[in-house]
């Protein structure tokens, strides 16, 4: 059965330094999405890919964090500096396109951060 | 911003025993409703995408309701099992948002035998 890959699984970082994370999604996917799970909230959407184009990073705080997916296939999230705010899981999803799906997400296991 | 929202948090059943929780949504602008489940150290799986006013679903021992007028869907699960220890986490997806989905907190289930 196809999956969304992630690494790394777990970081452990100290504060100010640069972390980065990587999604491969399902083939064939054109829509990519990362979230991010603090411990006790609902996962948050940061960034939503169509393809290689972001199509909504209202909520990506760009002042540390960036997103790229050049070629439309794999995903590099990227903090730098981390602060310890930022500890957090941080999930990677997958959807076919729009038109005829039922919209449902395939997650990744997700790569979960700590920062000291 | 909008406000999905579960409750509870957290609830511990006992082996044998039913049990339902709440999501609450907009009751504006509906598309659909979904429901995850996100077991510790896997990854979140889809449960039900539910898009019309009455639906009801059901996997195995699990079933969901959606009442898009009043903005709740409840889900359930009937006979509980320790495999069905889990986060269970809902997802508002709003009209002419494309794929977008607002997450609530999620509720936490731990069944003990």
């Amino acid at each position: 059965e196809a999956e969304v890959a992630q690494s790394p699984r777990y970081k452990i970082t100290e504060k100010s330094q640069a972390v980065a994370f990587w999604c491969d999604p399902i083939s064939g996917h054109a829509t990519l999405y990362w979230y991010r799970q603090i411990l006790g909230q609902g996962p948050e959407l940061l960034v939503q890919f169509q393809d290689e184009s972001v199509v909504d990073d209202s909520q990506l705080p760009k002042d540390r964090f960036s997103a790229e997916r050049l070629k439309g296939v794999d995903s590099t999230l990227k903090i730098q500096p981390a602060e310890l705010g930022d500890s957090a899981m941080y999930l990677c999803a997958s959807s076919p396109r729009p038109q005829g799906s039922t919209g449902e997400l395939f997650f990744g296991e997700g790569s979960r951060l700590t920062v000291l | 911003i909008l406000n999905v929202e579960q409750s509870p948090q957290s609830l511990h059943v006992q082996e044998g025993d039913s049990t339902n929780f709440t999501c609450s949504f907009p009751s504006s602008n509906f598309y659909a409703l979904h429901w995850y489940r996100w077991e510790t150290a896997k990854s979140p799986e889809a449960l039900f995408v539910m898009t019309l006013n009455g639906d009801e679903k059901k996997k195995g021992r699990i079933s969901a309701t959606l009442n898009t007028k009043e903005g709740y869907s409840y889900l359930y699960i009937k006979g509980s099992q320790p495999e069905d220890s889990a986060t269970y986490l809902c997802a508002f997806r709003e009209q002419a948002a494309g794929n977008k989905l607002t997450f609530g907190g999620g509720t936490r289930v731990l069944v003990k035998p």
